[in-house]
Parts: structure tokens; sequence; C-alpha cells
């Protein structure tokens, strides 16, 4: 069955960098694009961005664009999220998604998320 | 991109039946059949429910379904079991290549 693990996170000070990983089983990775998706504590769900299966198409969230890259290994079958000067209100769980077909609008299987607590 | 309109809370009673309603625009509900239901219950990642409108996964049970009209989406989950309180989240993709939630409705089963 489809397994997702999320690695990566923890406690950044503002302006700093942290770059997650998610690593995936159960499926052939390299066919299907992939999503990261957070959640601020108490909030709901924030779409972030999505990779296409080979990584030639990346979309973002209009509050992550410009510091926030995607990124993919189909050879390591992990995909990354590369978080550049990170700001207080970034604090939230970070799930990865594996869109449920060849496209990129439905996140459909998810891990179980990785915290990032960005404060001084 | 504006989240998608979601009712914050709804209730009903076992064997109920509640709906749950999801509003965006013409760039995003109102012009893809792209939009799916998730399910949240507490400390727990979320769970696919619906996907593409009114598809279920394998799994989900047929008590859970789905509908859209114009810019509007709808879960409907008929016969409640007290399993199904959870908050719901829906989605939509964009015509910006982007996809899009709704805020969340808490749904609580008295």
């Amino acid at each position: 069955q489809v397994q997702l693990v999320e690695s990566g996170g923890g406690v950044v000070q503002p302006g700093r960098s942290l770059r997650l990983s998610c690593a995936a089983s159960g499926f052939t990775f390299s066919t299907y694009a992939m999503h990261w998706v957070r959640q601020a504590p108490g909030k709901g769900l924030e779409w972030v961005a999505v990779i296409s299966y080979d990584g030639t198409n990346r979309y973002y969230a209009d509050s992550v664009r410009g510091r926030f890259t995607i990124s993919r290994d189909n050879s390591k079958r992990t995909v990354y999220l590369q978080m550049n000067s990170l700001r207080p209100e970034d604090t939230a769980v970070y799930y990865c998604a594996k869109n449920r077909d060849s496209g990129w609008s439905k996140p459909f299987d998810w891990g179980q998320g990785t915290l990032v607590t960005v404060s001084s | 991109q504006s989240a998608l309109t979601q009712p914050p809370s709804v209730s009903g009673s076992p064997g109920q039946s509640v709906t749950i309603s999801c509003t965006g625009t013409s760039g995003d509900i109102g012009n893809y059949n792209r939009v799916s239901w998730y399910q949240q219950p507490p400390g727990t990642a979320p769970k696919v429910m619906i996907y593409e409108v009114s598809n279920r996964p394998s799994g989900v049970p047929d008590r859970f379904s789905g509908s859209k009209s114009g810019n509007t989406a709808s879960l409907t989950i008929s016969g409640l079991q007290a399993e199904d309180e959870a908050i719901y989240y829906c989605s939509s993709y964009t015509t910006r290549t982007t996809v899009v939630f709704g805020g969340g409705t808490k749904l609580t089963v008295l």
C-alpha cells in the first residue's frame, strides 16, 4: 500500500532555511505528481506546492512563491520542500500527498506530516 | 487565491443525514469537476472521502456522497454514525493551476 513518510521538521529561527523530505513506497513514484500541504496549529489545510511526475512542472501558493522550492528525485523515490526565509506564519504540520492520477489536481494519499516551528 | 467557503460547523443525530456545502467561484469549482472532500479526525492526517465531485475511493462507505451545482459543491453523509465526527475539508483545482482548500467544517454527531 502507499506509504509516505515526511522528515526534516523542527524548530528554526525566522529568516533561516529548512529542507523537508518525503520518502515514498508502495506505488510507482515516477508516474505521479506530488503535493505539499500544510496545517498551522488549530487551523485548516493550506495547499503549498505541487510537482509533476517528471519534475518539469512546479506550482506554488502565493504565500510561499519565491521562498519555497519543491523538487523530487525519482531514483530515490523522494520529494523535497526547500523552505527559505522562513517566517513565524510558516509554522505548521507539513504533509506530503500523492496525486490520485497523472495530473496534479487531486491530493489523494497523505503522509502523517512533520512539524515545522519558526520561532526565535 | 481565496479559500473555498464552508460552514464552520454542522451537527446531526445518529441515523440522520447532513450536508456540508463548499462555495467557490468560476475560477475553481465552477470551472472544473476536480472537487475532493477530506475527513480529518483530531490528531490524524486527512483522508480522501470523495474525489472528482462524486467518486468514492474504495473502502469509503456509500453513506458518503458528493455533488456540484455551479460554483458550489456539497458533501452529504447519510445514516450518521458516531465515527463520522471529524472536520471535513473540500478542495478544488483552480484556473491558476493551484489547489485551494475550504476552511473546514466540524461535524458533531449529537
